[in-house]
């Protein structure tokens, strides 16, 4: 089966400019996941989407972030405006089981760095 | 709030042992993981243990005692592409749904011929 993807792979912006991110889970995984790993520290949870509904935001930083999932297929994660804080790798993950199962799959990952 | 530690880098010998502590604290617990990644792509899961003892897949064993708060990652017969960072994350239950991880820093393992 395909992958988790996830688009672009690498994105530079200017502080106060708007980005998109877009993460195509492994077809079939209801189950959606946003991180985040800035520099120097360890990778963290954003949000959990199941289908199309927010079921955990709790991660979300600040309300300049905004995950959608249209239709419960791919997800976005729109920064607007980015900050310098911002800039990071964000990582997408998938996954079909919701409470047991042996973990995610990951995507790459996209580069963000905001200058 | 959540602690996972880990130590930032270890260097081992191609063939040769190395073994990857990691001490949690967290409120809830529904799992311990271990993923390898390489720089520049995706976490990839390694291991998954929820009860106590040793599981063991190939080169890669993990170890999880709950009452400790412990586990660790062993690689046997280092190869050079065993070098990457390998990610401790524990699963947190937080109400029927939560699904989350929580990861360590990660430990860069260098592997030298």
């Amino acid at each position: 089966e395909a992958g988790v993807t996830q688009f672009p792979s690498h994105s530079v912006i200017e502080k106060g400019q708007t980005v998109t991110l877009r993460c195509d889970p492994i077809s079939g995984h209801d189950n959606l996941y946003w991180y985040r790993r800035v520099m120097g520290k360890e990778i963290k949870f954003l949000l959990h989407f199941v289908k199309e509904s927010k079921q955990d935001e709790s991660g979300m930083p600040n309300n300049r972030f905004l995950a959608e999932r249209t239709g419960g297929t791919y997800s976005t994660l729109k920064v607007q405006p980015a900050e310098l804080e911002d800039s990071g790798v964000y990582f997408c993950a998938s996954s079909r089981d919701r409470v047991g199962g042996y973990g995610y799959t990951f995507g790459s990952g996209t580069r963000l760095t905001v200058v | 709030g959540q602690n996972i530690d880990q130590p930032t880098e270890m260097t081992a010998t191609e063939g040769a042992i190395v073994q990857i502590n990691c001490t949690y604290q967290t409120s809830g617990f529904n799992g311990l993981f271990w993923y390898q990644q390489h720089a520049g792509e995706a976490p990839t899961f390694l291991s998954y243990n929820v009860l106590d003892g040793l599981e063991e897949k190939g080169r890669f064993s993990s170890f999880l005692s709950r009452s400790k708060g412990y586990s660790y990652l062993l690689l046997k017969e280092l190869q050079m592409k065993d070098s990457a960072s390998y990610l401790c994350a524990v699963r947190l239950m937080i109400k029927a749904a939560g699904n989350k991880l929580t990861f360590g820093g990660g430990t860069r393992v260098l592997v030298k011929p």
